[in-house]
């Protein structure tokens, strides 16, 4: 089957660092995103990840492995409006299958 | 403006009456697709069309019905709800497959 983890919640401090963790195994691998979805909100795109390594988005940084299945999004300089729940995704063989999500809480 | 258009945001129902959620877009994008979105299980794939004419079935596709005639509309058919279709659903675009995809607001069904 094709199954994608993610931790359920995270809490971290606002000004902080916070890296969440995704492992996948899927029968084909054509690319990961993580997207940002605020409560009761659309998913909205963050970053893509095709070849290993890791790409960086202004406070937004992705990291990719293939070998290992895995991948982080690393949130620097965290901000209260960051409070949302971030979602892995990968593209396998035409479909996108999607984590749980992981709850991000911010506190002051 | 770029979007995805979903329309009902908000339906309540009954348990057996047809349904229709239509999704158009305006950005000229070959892939669609139809997600339901469900607490503690995340997006789940129902449908997906990589153009005109040509859909596929998602994950859980039982239920459910799409039809892509024209590039822009991506429509959902629920020939019979039930109580478990009940859910959050959110349909998306993109250029083309592997890209990332662009989310309407969702519509919240309520199947009585």
């Amino acid at each position: 089957g094709q199954n994608i983890d993610q931790p359920t919640e995270m809490t971290a401090t606002e000004g902080a660092i916070v890296q969440i963790n995704c492992t996948y195994q899927t029968s084909g691998f054509n690319g990961l995103f993580w997207y940002q979805q605020h409560a009761g909100e659309a998913p909205t795109f963050l970053s893509y990840n095709v070849l290993d390594g890791l790409e960086e988005k202004g406070r937004f940084s992705s990291f990719l492995s293939r070998s290992k299945g895995y991948s982080y999004l690393l949130l620097k300089e965290l901000q209260m409006k960051d409070s949302a729940s971030y979602l892995c995704a990968v593209y396998s063989n035409y479909q996108l299958i999607w984590g749980a999500g992981t709850k991000l809480i911010i506190k002051p | 403006e770029a979007q995805v258009t979903q329309n009902p945001r908000y339906l309540i129902t009954v348990t057996g009456k047809k349904l229709t959620v239509t999704c158009s877009q305006n950005m000229n994008h070959e892939y669609m697709s139809w997600y339901r979105q469900d607490p503690g299980l995340g997006l789940r794939q129902i449908y997906y069309s990589m153009n005109v004419e040509v859909t596929d079935k998602g994950d859980v596709p039982e239920g459910y019905k799409v039809s892509r005639k024209e590039k822009r509309n991506f429509p959902l058919i629920l020939e019979s709800p039930s109580p478990n279709q009940t859910s959050l659903y959110f349909c998306a675009s993109s250029p083309d497959w592997g890209q990332p995809q662009h989310f309407g607001d969702g519509t919240r069904l309520s199947i009585l």
